[in-house]
């Protein structure tokens, strides 16, 4: 898998927009970018993937860049229950068992109030 | 609602006494896969099974089997606890199209004196 660098924290006032970026250089033309998200010790929860369009779901909108070397995540209206450790990951859709997601150390979001 | 249910989600026990963590999904998914989560060292996973029968190690599969009889269920079992076992286990789930779309469990956390 490529790797990815993400910032260890960001802070963000409650019912403003969440951006939380993503580099990943390195990444392959197969590979998709995946965001997950863990609540305190909770299972992590799948958001959002795409491999070079933007991509919007109920969740979140994910911003991929067109040379595909970074992305953004957007919480369009941030609450509470949005904090958590968020984790950008590439690895082929295809993939899963060897080929799986690999998780890094993520954003620690914390929403204001 | 569609699930992955994993029991128990605490368990005290001391070391060499053998346990199995349980793992079944409600959804049909074709794979499944168990992951440890450790301060530090983030997620990773001990094990994986792409269908009936079928499972491969992981990045940290020593001191863990598995066994996947059914399409459902994927125990964990560990035959001779440690207490460098001691750590958040989650059990994981996808379709084969989506192998990196998972589902998690809410987490076992055992503890092995």
């Amino acid at each position: 898998d490529a790797k990815t660098t993400q910032p260890p924290s960001m802070d963000c006032a409650e019912g403003r927009a969440a951006n939380l970026p993503c580099n990943h250089s390195t990444i392959s033309g197969n590979e998709y970018v995946y965001w997950y998200r863990q609540i305190h010790s909770q299972g992590p929860q799948y958001i959002i993937h795409g491999l070079k369009n933007n991509e919007t779901n109920e969740m979140a909108s994910l911003i991929i860049t067109e040379d595909r070397k970074s992305s953004t995540l957007i919480l369009p209206h941030a609450t509470l229950r949005d904090t958590a450790v968020y984790y950008c990951i590439v690895s082929p859709h295809s993939g899963g068992g060897a080929d799986g997601l690999t998780f890094g150390k993520g954003t620690h979001l914390i929403i204001q109030p | 609602e569609a699930q992955v249910t994993q029991n128990p989600r605490y368990l005290i026990t001391v070391t060499g006494k053998k346990l199995t963590v349980t793992c079944s999904q409600n959804m049909n998914h074709e794979y499944m896969s168990w992951y440890r989560q450790d301060p530090g060292l983030g997620l990773r996973q001990i094990y994986y099974s792409m269908n009936v029968e079928v499972t491969d190690k992981g990045d940290v599969p020593e001191g863990y089997k598995v066994s996947r009889k059914e399409k459902r269920n994927f125990p964990l079992i560990l035959e001779s606890p440690s207490p460098n076992q001691t750590s958040l286990y989650f059990c994981a789930s996808s379709s084969v199209t989506g192998a990196n779309v998972l589902t998690f469990g809410a987490g076992s956390r055992l503890t092995v004196l």
